[in-house]
């Protein structure tokens, strides 16, 4: 089983509508959560953090679910400007590598006026 | 502040050709890392640094070396380039947060695009 898993989409969305993306991560001692987002040829840039009481900000709501080792995703009345690869990213949180993180391949969001 | 920066942009290569891709950060962070990200493969690890003076292989170390000259820059050498090396490389950089205080965020610089033909 993969570190950090994602579907890789494309999820095809009309403006204004509301999409959802899930990650399953594979050990139980991850410690950090993140949503980062990617533009075409550009640099990974941190999203939201995920916290296990769930966090908001504007239109993006993220959640973990430890027990089932899931991250998801919400975006809300989506934009144009929203349309980027989604990167899932976990932080294992051992030994001597504690600040390495383990990207999840992305799911690409297309959205369409 | 001008976060990290990496150099060249674009670099093209021959085969069994070396080169240094250079990344700063003005950040004051303590680590730094190299990844490299192909298609369908996602963002993987090359090398990291813990903190200055410390160096340790991530993933994929092989074909690569690294050096942290100073807290700021950290630089990724391709001793003899292979075309398995075409790729997009990215350097980070993070804080180390107080032990069960903050999180390993990462910044990255805006990437190489190498191609080794």
């Amino acid at each position: 089983r993969k570190e950090v898993e994602q579907d890789p989409g494309p999820f095809n969305v009309p403006e204004g509508a509301t999409v959802a993306f899930n990650c399953t991560y594979s050990n139980s001692a991850s410690q950090s959560f993140f949503w980062y987002r990617q533009d075409c040829r550009k640099e990974p840039k941190l999203l939201m953090s995920v916290y296990s009481s769930g966090n908001e900000d504007g239109r993006f709501t993220a959640q973990l679910n430890r027990a089932s080792q899931y991250i998801s995703l919400l975006i809300r009345d989506s934009k144009l400007s929203d349309s980027a690869t989604y990167l899932c990213v976990v932080n294992m949180g051992y030994g001597g590598s504690q600040g390495n993180l383990i990207f999840g391949k992305g799911t690409k969001l297309s959205v369409k006026p | 502040n001008a976060g990290v920066t990496q150099t060249p942009k674009f670099q093209v290569l021959k085969t069994g050709q070396s080169m240094t891709l250079q990344c700063a950060q003005d950040m004051n962070h303590n680590s730094m890392y190299w990844y490299r990200q192909d298609p369908g493969m996602g963002l993987r690890l090359i090398y990291y640094s813990a903190s200055e003076g410390t160096t340790d292989k991530g993933e994929v170390p092989n074909g690569y070396n690294v050096s942290r000259l100073n807290k700021r820059e950290f630089s990724l050498r391709l001793e003899s380039a292979a075309p398995s090396q075409t790729s997009v490389y990215f350097c980070a950089s993070s804080e180390n947060p107080i032990p069960g205080q903050g999180e390993y965020l990462q910044y990255f610089g805006p990437g190489t695009r190498l191609t080794v033909t």
